[in-house]
């Protein structure tokens, strides 16, 4: 069936630049998702890219698409501590409205 | 906007007892969902709903009951709590009948002793 992989972890250091990476395998995905959670909080929605896009930038953060490898990366610029939380990848399965979700990298930014 | 709101925020019951948890959204969104998060197993999709009157099961939907009679309400009820329903809850929403980003609430976090 359909699956979502991330890293479990990635530790870097303030200023830095964290890359958080996601594989999946359902081709027909349209959406792909990045949510972040912070510890005891809700999910909050990060960003997003269409399928048809390689590349989305917002302020810090910057979305890279492989539709070939089906390889979906989150690159936060500058990572200060604030930015420590579970980062969750996420993608609509075919052309519908559910999730498929990777289990979340746990970052870490060390001062 | 309120957006999706969820109450209550966190809840103990007793093995056997029922409960309804709440979800509203302000945005006239078409599809909302539920979830629960455990740790290891990220997020698993208990039922969902395309519209009002509309209600179909995720992956997890054994002791659990949904209704849509409106668009702005989802509740989730739990017909006789299980410990294994130790859990925290999402609800989320959206629109669009293709995709588009979900929305979710702050979560209700459910012990059953």
């Amino acid at each position: 069936g359909e699956d979502v992989e991330q890293s479990l972890f990635l530790s870097v250091r303030e200023g830095d630049s964290s890359v958080i990476n996601c594989t999946y395998t359902d081709s027909s995905s349209t959406y792909l998702y990045w949510y972040k959670q912070e510890p005891g909080a809700g999910l909050q929605l990060l960003t997003y890219i269409f399928s048809n896009m390689d590349m989305k930038q917002d302020q810090r953060l910057t979305v890279l698409l492989n539709k070939k490898d089906k390889h979906l990366s989150l690159r936060i610029a500058d990572t200060q501590t604030g930015d420590s939380a579970i980062y969750f990848c996420a993608v609509n399965a075919g052309n519908n409205r559910k999730l498929i979700w990777g289990l979340g990298t746990s970052l870490a930014v060390n001062p | 906007n309120a957006g999706v709101t969820q109450t209550p925020k966190f809840q103990v019951l007793k093995t056997g007892q029922s409960m309804t948890l709440q979800c509203a959204q302000d945005m006239n969104h078409e599809y909302m969902s539920w979830y629960r998060q455990d740790p290891g197993m990220g997020l698993r999709l208990i039922h969902y709903s395309v519209g009002a009157g509309i209600t179909d099961q995720g992956e997890v939907p054994n002791g659990y009951n949904v209704s849509r009679s409106t668009t702005e309400d989802f509740p989730l009820r739990l017909l006789s709590a299980a410990p294994s329903q130790t859990s925290v809850y999402f609800c989320a929403s959206t629109t669009g009948s293709s995709g588009g980003p979900q929305y979710f609430g702050p979560g209700t976090r459910l012990l059953v002793l």
